[in-house]
């Protein structure tokens, strides 16, 4: 079967960093995304991997190791707004998107 | 403003009635999708389309049928609703299906509940 695992929550502080982890089985590849969502709100996009390596955009950094089946989402400078929970998704090889349960970030002050 | 508008926002609704949940997107993307999502579960897919006049069947279709016959609208339909169904309901679209990297535009949600 296809499965994203990805912590339920992490809790970290103003102005620090976060890792939060994905891994995943699923029938064939075809990309890798991290979603961010507000409570009761929509998910919004915020990065996409398809290749092996680090993507960096701003403060937040996504990693993928396709022989690893592991993903990582890298949050910087943590700010209150950041509070939310980071969806994992990965395309499979019919390019439906699979996804986690998701992570809630509690940032502390 | 330019996107996905879902409606109702929410609903609350007797068992066996009949409801259908509306979407429309302006960005005259080709795929559109419908999720649920549920507390501890991943979005899963319901129904999705490619493009206009064509429809599949997603992770959890059952009791839920769609139709697509513009661009723009992409309406899910439950027949007789059961409490199972209580549930956010995320309509999505994205401009190539079959794209690697493709980004899906999220609908603002409709919250119902099956009583």
């Amino acid at each position: 079967g296809q499965n994203i695992d990805q912590p339920t929550e992490m809790t970290a502080t103003e102005g620090a960093i976060v890792q939060i982890n994905c891994t995943y089985q699923t029938s064939g590849f075809n990309g890798l995304f991290w979603y961010q969502q507000h409570a009761g709100e929509a998910p919004t996009f915020l990065s996409y991997n398809v290749l092996d390596g680090l993507e960096e955009k701003g403060r937040f950094s996504s990693f993928l190791s396709r022989s690893k089946g592991y993903s990582y989402l890298l949050l910087k400078e943590l700010q209150m707004k950041d509070s939310a929970s980071y969806l994992c998704a990965v395309q499979d090889s019919n390019y439906q998107l699979i996804w986690g349960a998701g992570t809630k970030l509690i940032i502390k002050p | 403003i330019a996107g996905i508008t879902q409606a109702p926002t929410s609903q609350i609704l007797a068992a066996g009635r009949r409801m259908t949940l509306r979407c429309t997107q302006d960005m005259r993307h080709n795929a559109m999708y419908w999720y649920r999502q549920d507390l501890g579960l991943g979005l899963r897919l319901i129904h999705y389309s490619n493009t206009a006049g064509t429809t599949g069947k997603g992770e959890v279709p059952d009791g839920y049928s769609v139709s697509r016959a513009n661009t723009d609208d992409f309406p899910l339909t439950l027949a007789s609703a059961v409490p199972s169904q209580t549930s956010v309901y995320f309509c999505a679209s994205s401009d190539s299906p079959g794209g690697m990297g493709t980004e899906a535009f999220f609908g603002q949600g409709t919250r119902l509940t099956v009583v």
